[in-house]
């Protein structure tokens, strides 16, 4: 049974316009979320992150959202860039327990100039 | 600050042989987990570590182990080499795995198995 789910394999905007990347969950002990980009030949990098006591958290271009009674959350990118295009991990760890991540699919996000 | 350091960074075996793949967290950091990431999927938990005691272990089999030393250091372990053990290997640490914080990537060692 995955417990992180990214539903959308792949995604395609256009320079300047806003990107949104989707991630459920299941586990309800999960209390912190985190969000990862990958490039090729690189490994994992942290984007941004938020706790099961906010509903939203902020960083430059990027806001991370969390709707706990739906068991979702998402990532807007606004505005979107070139240099965004990467593979887009959502990760989800339980109370006390974030040595042990719990990963969805990914999402590869292509910006087209 | 040096950043999470994984060798080698490519591997290739034969089925049946066993391979040992080595990782330095950052400098401070005394968690250190294993992620196994397959080509189309996430990240699967291998085994957390911390002061040198393994305190998660993901769901793989025995051939899959790992230890972490006195520096945090950890190596990981894989017996009996079979062709689904192709992947990339990630490491990754944190300052103790407890706290909510991101957890540090290095750059993965691929590993191929012919």
């Amino acid at each position: 049974d995955q417990q992180v789910k990214q539903n959308s394999p792949s995604l395609s905007v256009q320079e300047g316009r806003i990107s949104i990347l989707n991630c459920d969950y299941t586990n309800s002990m999960f209390d912190y979320f985190l969000w990862y980009k990958k490039y090729p030949a690189e490994g994992p990098t942290f984007l941004i992150s938020i706790s099961s006591i906010k509903d939203k958290n902020e960083d430059g271009r990027f806001t991370v959202f969390l709707n706990k009674s739906a068991k979702h959350l998402s990532l807007h990118i606004v505005p979107s860039q070139p240099g965004d295009s990467a593979v887009y991990f959502c990760a989800a760890s339980e109370i006390g327990n974030a040595g042990k991540s719990t990963f969805g699919d990914g999402t590869t996000l292509t910006v087209k100039p | 600050k040096a950043g999470v350091t994984q060798t080698p960074r490519y591997l290739i075996k034969t089925r049946g042989q066993q391979v040992t793949l080595s990782c330095s967290p950052i400098s401070g950091h005394r968690s250190v987990s294993w992620y196994q990431q397959t080509p189309g999927q996430g990240l699967q938990f291998l085994f957390e570590y911390f002061s040198e005691t393994q305190r998660n272990k993901g769901n793989f089999p025995g051939r899959f182990s790992g230890r972490q030393f006195s520096n945090s250091r950890s190596e990981m372990n894989v017996s009996t080499l079979e062709l689904g053990d192709s992947a990339l290997y990630l490491c990754a640490s944190s300052t103790d795995g407890h706290s909510n914080q991101p957890q540090h990537f290095g750059d993965g060692t691929r590993l191929s198995i012919l």
